[in-house]
This record gives structure tokens, C-alpha cells and sequence, in this order.
């Protein structure tokens, strides 16, 4: 079965400062991970994805993310943080026919 | 191009009343996905569709929430009778079948607010 656990419900941190989002995830079969970013009445956006290729993955937005299977983590990084990146943040993991999302970690960015 | 559509944006609805939303997936994308977003939590897939066909609706209160894609393009979703705990955002999700990474990525609608009262 497929899950993923993200590590603190909410996230602050001030503007220009490091942004660590933390995701754990569990997966029966090697995993396709993703992260999605949903800003305040919108649909989720596609930030970056793990497929199997360079464990480092470049996203959108400054953002990046590294898969370390012995760890079974896929943290979400940015160096350094804008008032914009002020979002819900969404992990999640797919067996090849679903996704499974964690229950996201809303980051507040203070100036 | 354009992106999954959905409508109405917000709906408010008192308990008992029935419901429906409409989604437009991505053109060419033969798999649409309904999610069901409670507030604080991760969405929670309702049904998949591959074309017209069902793949997965095991997790569909199927005593009240209904889903179609009858041409296998867009799709709605109802809810009838609407329950207390069904306030959340339904979201619309569609992939591509072309490739095994392409149907791994799904692309979302902004979702419809529900309120129910």
C-alpha cells in the first residue's frame, strides 16, 4: 500500500530564509513521488515529480527536492523564501494508477 | 492549452438538497479523476474514469454521490441527498494515457466549494 506522512501541519518561516517541507512515504512498489502547491482557492499545481531518474528534482518556483530511499523521505527545499511561496504544500505518492496524498503542511512566510 | 475546468466555483446548499458539478478535463486526456477535499486534509479520490469506463470508484458513498462520463470527455458528479459532511472542495483531475510517466502526472481544476447547511 501507498502513503505518505508530512511532518508538521504548518510551517513558518521568514522571508529570505531556508524552506524545509519534510515528506516520509511508503510505498509497496518503487514510488512516483510528487509535490503540488495550492494557493487560497485554487486547484493544486504540479510543483515537482520523482520518477526514477536523478534522485535531486528541480521544480518550479526555486523549489527542489531529493529522494533518499534509504530514508524513504522526499523533503521539499527552497534556499530562500518569497512572500509569494506562501501556499498549502501537498506530498504524495502514486502506484502508477493513483495518488495518495499526505495532509499537507501550510507554509506561512513572514516578512 | 487549457486547463481542467470546472464549475460552479462555490455552491451552498442545504442538507437534503441534491447537487451537481461539472468538469471539462484536459483535451486528449482520457483519464479524469474526482476528489473530494476536506478541509484540513489531503484530497481523497472519489472515482476515476478511463474514457467512459469506471476504474476505480471504490471509495464513492454510492448511497448518495454519483458520477458519469458518458462521451468520455467531461463529467459531473451529484450528490443526492447532500449530507452535513459533504462540505468540502471537489476537485477534477485529468492525465494523459501516453506514456507511463504522462499518466502518472495529473493536472487539476480549481475545484468547487461546497457548503452545505
Amino acid at each position: 500500500a501507498q502513503s505518505v506522512t508530512q511532518l508538521g501541519s504548518h510551517v513558518s518561516v521568514s522571508e529570505g530564509a531556508l524552506v524545509l517541507l519534510r515528506c516520509n512515504y511508503s510505498s509497496s512498489v518503487p514510488p512516483y513521488l510528487f509535490w503540488y502547491v495550492q494557493y487560497p482557492n485554487q486547484g493544486l499545481q504540479l510543483l515537482l515529480k520523482y520518477t526514477s531518474a536523478a534522485t535531486l528534482v528541480k521544480g518550479i518556483n526555486g523549489f527542489e527536492a531529493e529522494f533518499k530511499k534509504s530514508e524513504t523521505s522526499f523533503h521539499l527545499t527552497k534556499p530562500s523564501a518569497h512572500m509569494s511561496d506562501a501556499a498549502e504544500y501537498f506530498c504524495a505518492v502514486s502506484d502508477s494508477n493513483n495518488l495518495f496524498f499526505g495532509t499537507g503542511t501550510r507554509l506561512t512566510v513572514i516578512p | 492549452e487549457a486547463g481542467v475546468a470546472q464549475s460552479p466555483r462555490y455552491k451552498i446548499i442545504e442538507k437534503r438538497q441534491s447537487v451537481a458539478f461539472w468538469c471539462n478535463p484536459i483535451s486528449g486526456h482520457a483519464t479524469l479523476y474526482w476528489y473530494q477535499q476536506i478541509l484540513g486534509q489531503g484530497p481523497k479520490l472519489l472515482i476515476q474514469f478511463q474514457n467512459n469506463g469506471v476504474v476505480d470508484d471504490s471509495q464513492l458513498p454510492k448511497d448518495r454521490f454519483s458520477a458519469e462520463r458518458l462521451k468520455g470527455v467531461d463529467s459531473t458528479l451529484k450528490i443526492q441527498p447532500a449530507k452535513l459532511e459533504d462540505s468540502a472542495v471537489y476537485l477534477c483531475a485529468s492525465s494523459s494515457t501516453e506514456g507511463r510517466l504522462a499518466k502518472n502526472i495529473q493536472y487539476f481544476g480549481a475545484g468547487t466549494r461546497l457548503s452545505v447547511l
